[in-house]
């Protein structure tokens, strides 16, 4: 069965800090590779993305992942974070065939002080 | 405007009844998600359905049923045997290949 592991449960950053949440996950087979991003009062949004191709992802709002194929990593990365990056950050996992499940972190909440 | 909707935002319910929670897609995706968020806990698969008039239990689907009648829609019943559902409810579509996308979600509150 697939499982995904994020290590921190709460990140607290001053604004312009540089942000890392890692992600790992098991599985033995392809994946495809996301991470979610839930802001306060608000729906789950697609961050970014990985199926196949570039391991450095790019996605909205300024972030970033890399896929580590070698250490089943997909870590999120952003250089410098906003006070509106203040939300909850899911890393998830389905297998590359056809419609089936995301499996997810347990996210990561991140706070970011002015 | 496309999109999934999920009806309604909040809902109480008493001990001891069912209660099913909407959800509608017209995004015309193939595949209709149901997952429960709690605190600490991630999302966690409750049902999922493939194609119409055919689904498939996840990860805790016990004291919870699906029908998927329709393309659009995939309705979630919170039956009387589910031991702890105050919850945050997510519905959630997609189209291989494809990201999920995630309806507002319905937060569902036992009295």
């Amino acid at each position: 069965a697939q499982s995904v592991s994020q290590h921190n449960h709460h990140v607290i950053l001053s604004e312009a800090a540089s942000l890392e949440l890692g992600c790992n996950y098991s599985y033995g087979g392809t994946v495809n590779l996301f991470w979610y991003v839930q802001y306060p009062g608000q729906h789950l949004q697609l961050l970014l993305k990985y199926f196949s191709g570039d391991p450095l992802v790019k996605g909205i709002k300024g972030f970033e992942a890399e896929f580590i194929k070698s250490k089943f990593s997909f870590n999120l990365r952003k250089p410098s974070v906003q006070w509106s990056d203040t939300a909850e950050y899911f890393c998830a996992v389905n297998a590359d065939s056809g419609n089936t499940p995301l499996v997810f972190g347990k996210g990561t909440r991140l706070s970011v002080i002015a | 405007d496309g999109g999934i909707t999920q009806s309604p935002k909040y809902l109480f319910r008493k001990e001891g009844q069912n209660v099913t929670l909407s959800c509608e897609q017209n995004l015309n995706h193939d595949a209709m998600y149901w997952y429960r968020q709690d605190p600490g806990q991630g999302l966690r698969l409750i049902y999922y359905s493939q194609i119409v008039n055919d689904f498939q239990k996840g990860d805790i689907a016990e004291g919870y049923s699906v029908s998927r009648e329709k393309k659009e829609s995939f309705p979630l019943t919170v039956t009387s045997a589910q031991k702890n559902p105050t919850a945050f409810y997510l519905c959630a579509s997609s189209k291989t290949p494809s990201a999920q996308y995630f309806g507002p979600g319905t937060r569902l509150t036992v009295l």
